[in-house]
């Protein structure tokens, strides 16, 4: 199992530009989920989606759109990318069996910079 | 709303060291609780977690103990080695599917 999955893993874009991250994760997980990882400033949630089909706002969810089409992939969208986006995007996935909170599966990064 | 508060690094150690990295939260009900681990250059991987008060998590030599009384959960390990020098995420979370990380502390150990 590659677990969870990002492309690409480094960015460089210009302010205005546009960009969507893919996730895929091959776990089966219903739970789905993007951050972003600014120094000084741990983890904070973008948006996550609860199933196919189905997404909510996290944190920090303003100049982000997401979409998931299909269980297994997860797809963050810049429409016009800011400096203040500059940063590490992480996709993370979570397994639904028992009780929640759920244990979180995380690939390995997206570094944007945004110029 | 919920928050995780972790002590500040960046922490320095010399190998074979005892390490403390203090984590308190705040949280209605009973939350899990977990330790995240992040090595340079790569993703969160989980390191441990408690689901009820008075649970010890451990692995990999850490340990943590959820503390109801004092809402807090911090990690331990009495012998630390280079290779655990990475940046540790305490993170709660409840019912909604969602966690709460912690801001993450740097660990630097020398040989």
């Amino acid at each position: 199992n590659a677990g969870v999955t990002q492309t690409p893993k480094f960015r460089v874009l210009k302010t205005g530009q546009s960009m969507t991250l893919l996730c895929a994760q091959d776990m089966n997980h219903e739970y789905m989920y993007w951050y972003r990882q600014d120094p000084g400033m741990g983890l904070r949630l973008i948006h996550y989606s609860v199933g196919e089909g189905t997404t909510a706002k996290g944190e920090v969810p303003d100049g982000y759109n997401v979409s998931r089409l299909k269980k297994q992939n997860f797809l963050l969208g810049l429409e016009s990318a800011a400096p203040s986006q500059t940063s590490v995007y992480f996709c993370a996935s979570s397994y639904n069996s028992g009780s929640p909170p759920y244990e979180q599966y995380f690939g390995p990064g997206t570094r944007l910079t945004v110029t | 709303g919920n928050s995780v508060t972790q002590m500040e690094g960046p922490v320095t150690l010399s190998e074979e060291a005892f390490l403390t990295i203090n984590c308190t939260y705040t949280a209605t009900g009973y939350p899990s609780l977990f330790w995240y681990v992040q090595y340079p250059g790569e993703g969160l991987q989980l390191l441990l977690k408690a689901t009820k008060a008075d649970d010890k998590g451990s692995n990999k030599g850490f340990e943590a103990t959820y503390r109801k009384e004092t809402t807090s959960f911090h990690l331990e390990k009495g012998s630390v080695q280079v290779s655990d020098s990475a940046v540790y995420f305490c993170a709660e979370g409840g019912s909604n599917y969602k966690l709460t990380f912690g801001k993450g502390t740097l660990l630097t150990v020398n040989p």
